[in-house]
């Protein structure tokens, strides 16, 4: 059983396409988060939500739209893509919404490539 | 500003060595430090975190790491490095405050030669 899942793993598409990136996760966590790896891999939180609702938003363009139907499925959807945009995004997900101890689990990624 | 340092890009070792891979933070209260492993394409398992309980940590795969409040530091170690081992380690830290948001280091590329 997977714990955190992504959905496509690899996506390649051109400037100016809409795309969306699905995430799942069955470990009954109450929040998830985006991070997206660059070509150095450095990682960088984009987004967290806590039970459907947006708790972290950092300086992210506004083409990024993360949407989270539940508290089980949290999606990015990328309007207007750019060459800059080509990176690994991550969907992660954890137990509890306030700094702690409690570790982020992992999904296995989804590499875009905007051409 | 709270940040978190991994000292060396790339580190090579000989199988059988001892692995050392650094990182320090910056922060005047102590904060939640994790270490993950990333596998070629693939995403990042947890190795071992630093929960306060317990300065010496030890994780999965025969790691671990200490945390040093006096140098800022939760270097990650292990005493024979295998061919398998070969992979990207990212240190991260959560800070005290807030919400639960990871800040990674740049990562330390491991690589391990017979």
């Amino acid at each position: 059983d997977t714990a955190v899942s992504q959905t496509p793993k690899y996506l390649v598409t051109q400037m100016g396409n809409d795309k969306s990136i699905k995430c799942e996760q069955n470990l009954g966590h109450d929040t998830m988060y985006w991070y997206k790896q660059d070509s150095k891999k450095f990682l960088k939180i984009m987004f967290s939500y806590n039970n459907k609702e947006l708790i972290i938003n950092e300086t992210v363009p506004n083409r990024f739209s993360p949407k989270s139907p539940d508290k089980a499925h949290l999606n990015l959807h990328i309007n207007s893509l750019e060459l800059g945009d080509s990176a690994v995004y991550f969907c992660a997900s954890s137990q509890g919404r306030v700094a702690g101890a409690s570790e982020q689990y992992f999904g296995p990624g989804t590499r875009l490539t905007v051409t | 500003a709270q940040s978190v340092t991994q000292l060396g890009s790339h580190v090579s070792v000989s199988e059988g060595a001892l692995v050392l891979l650094r990182c320090n933070y910056s922060s005047s209260v102590p904060p939640y430090l994790f270490w993950y492993v990333q596998y070629p394409n693939q995403g990042l398992q947890l190795l071992l975190k630093y929960t306060s309980a317990a300065t010496l940590v030890k994780g999965i795969n025969g790691f671990e790491a200490e945390f040093k409040k006096s140098e800022t530091s939760f270097h990650l170690t292990k005493p024979s490095a295998h061919m398998s081992d070969a992979a990207e380690y990212f240190c991260a830290v959560k800070f005290s405050g807030g919400y639960n948001k990871l800040i990674f280091g740049a990562g330390t590329r491991l690589a391990v030669h017979p």
